[in-house]
């Protein structure tokens, strides 16, 4: 199936600073990338939808300015926590459509902590 | 609004038994049905999809999909420990678009 590789996997931080989280589509080229969050013991909670080359598109409710989304090439899409805060603590999950185009597969998640 | 629902469990089943798992959906035209289980601390992994009514086998996992009653599900048979996770049922509609259930976590117990 195709893979989608999400790094890194674990970050700690401080409150205050930024944090970037990559998330890319080894063998496939993928025009639109998901982005979700999800609480413990919670189901996924989508964030934005990336497109490639364009501007990402925000869930009702999801600071645009604070989660800075770029979808910079096919292969590529960053999510950036600006300015975090302990809630943002939370583990972020980036997806992308693969094998065809109608399946959805998940890169591995980024646990992040903000102290 | 666009809705899955799905029994938050827990569902519990000794090992060996058939697992079942539960999922309706609001929207009548959507097209594909997705199953993914998730362990804890860890991101979905994709097990089964479907995309006609009727059953789709693949190992110990069976889907099995009616549209008509606007249902889908998963069966697991001989469940191993192993089993044990979060299964997150999964619906596209005609736009490409995904919504989730909530999950239904499921325990096997050796």
């Amino acid at each position: 199936g195709a893979v989608v590789s999400q790094h890194p996997s674990r970050v700690i931080c401080k409150s205050g600073t930024s944090v970037k989280i990559e998330c890319r589509s080894l063998d496939f080229q993928a025009t639109t990338m998901f982005w979700y969050r999800q609480f413990p013991k919670k189901s996924l909670m989508l964030m934005a939808t990336s497109n490639e080359g364009s501007k990402a598109t925000y869930e009702q409710g999801v600071e645009k300015d604070k989660f800075l989304i770029n979808h910079a090439s096919l292969t590529l899409s960053t999510l950036t926590v600006t300015s975090a805060h302990p809630e943002d603590s939370s583990f972020y999950i980036c997806s992308a459509r693969g094998g065809g185009g109608e399946k959805l597969f998940f890169g591995s998640g980024t646990q992040l902590s903000v102290l | 609004q666009k809705e899955v629902e799905q029994n938050s469990g827990p569902l519990s089943v000794p090992e060996g038994a058939i697992a079942s798992l539960n999922c309706t959906y609001s929207d009548r035209g959507s097209q594909s049905f997705f199953w993914y289980r998730q362990y804890s601390g860890k991101s979905p992994e994709l097990i089964m999809f479907i995309y006609s009514n009727g059953d789709k086998e693949d190992g110990r996992f069976t889907a099995q999909l009616n549209k008509a009653s606007q249902y889908v599900s998963l069966l697991i048979r001989d469940s191993q420990p192993s089993d044990s996770a979060t299964y997150l049922c999964a619906v596209q509609d005609t736009g490409n678009q995904f919504y989730f259930g909530t999950g239904t976590s499921l325990t096997v117990i050796p």
